[in-house]
């Protein structure tokens, strides 16, 4: 069935230093991806999405790169801040159909001063 | 901060008893779905209603229903709960095909 894996499930960085987060999907048909920074007690807030049709995206200090052969994408972080610290979560639709995004397990990202 | 919203944010039920929960999507927006996150999980999704009809579903049983409204907004509604309903329900709202925006939650406790 349709799948997203996450990992890791924990990332502790300093302030100042990278964060990378990677997930595979499991339908060859997915072709939407957007990652959500869920901060405790708050709504998941799309923070960036790519489509299969490009590689990469980048929007100030985060990035997504995408690998339709082997179904990965990641999202980086850079110049981390402790504001960054959050649960991300990734997740993959097949547009076209209805809107099901189908969501990894969530990244406990952790940045510390 | 996306203009949907839901209510209540917090609810307290007793096992047995029906919830009915709310979402009101944002302007523009014609598309509702309805997810449920048990603590440390992703959202799991429940079921999707564009223009008033059900026209997706998760794997979640019959007792998840659900409603849209004219105006877009919709209800989950849950029969017969049962502990395991604990959770926060998220209601996301888009235009068709497009980026899809979260409300706050309704943070559902059954004891």
């Amino acid at each position: 069935g349709e799948n997203v894996e996450q990992h890791p499930s924990t990332l502790s960085v300093q302030e100042g230093d990278s964060a990378v987060i990677k997930c595979t999907y499991s339908d060859s048909a997915s072709n939407y991806f957007p990652w959500y920074k869920q901060e405790l007690g708050k709504r998941p807030q799309l923070i960036i999405d790519i489509r299969s049709n490009v590689g990469e995206k980048k929007d100030q200090r985060i990035a997504v790169t995408l690998n339709k052969t082997a179904k990965h994408f990641s999202l980086h972080i850079t110049e981390t801040q402790p504001e960054d610290s959050a649960v991300y979560f990734c997740a993959a639709l097949r547009e076209g159909g209805y809107n099901k995004l189908i969501f990894g397990a969530g990244t406990r990202l952790a940045v510390h001063p | 901060e996306t203009g949907v919203t839901q209510s209540p944010t917090h609810l307290i039920k007793t096992r047995g008893q029906q919830v009915t929960l709310r979402c009101s999507s944002q302007s523009g927006h014609n598309t509702v779905s309805w997810y449920q996150q048990a603590l440390g999980q992703g959202p799991q999704f429940i079921f999707q209603y564009y223009r008033e009809e059900e026209n997706g579903r998760g794997n979640f049983p019959p007792r998840f229903s659900g409603l849209q409204f004219p105006n877009y907004s919709s209800e989950l509604n849950v029969n017969a709960l049962e502990l395991d309903d604990s959770a926060l329900y998220l209601c996301a709202s888009s235009a068709w095909g497009g980026p899809a925006f979260f409300g706050q939650g309704t943070r559902l406790t059954v004891v």
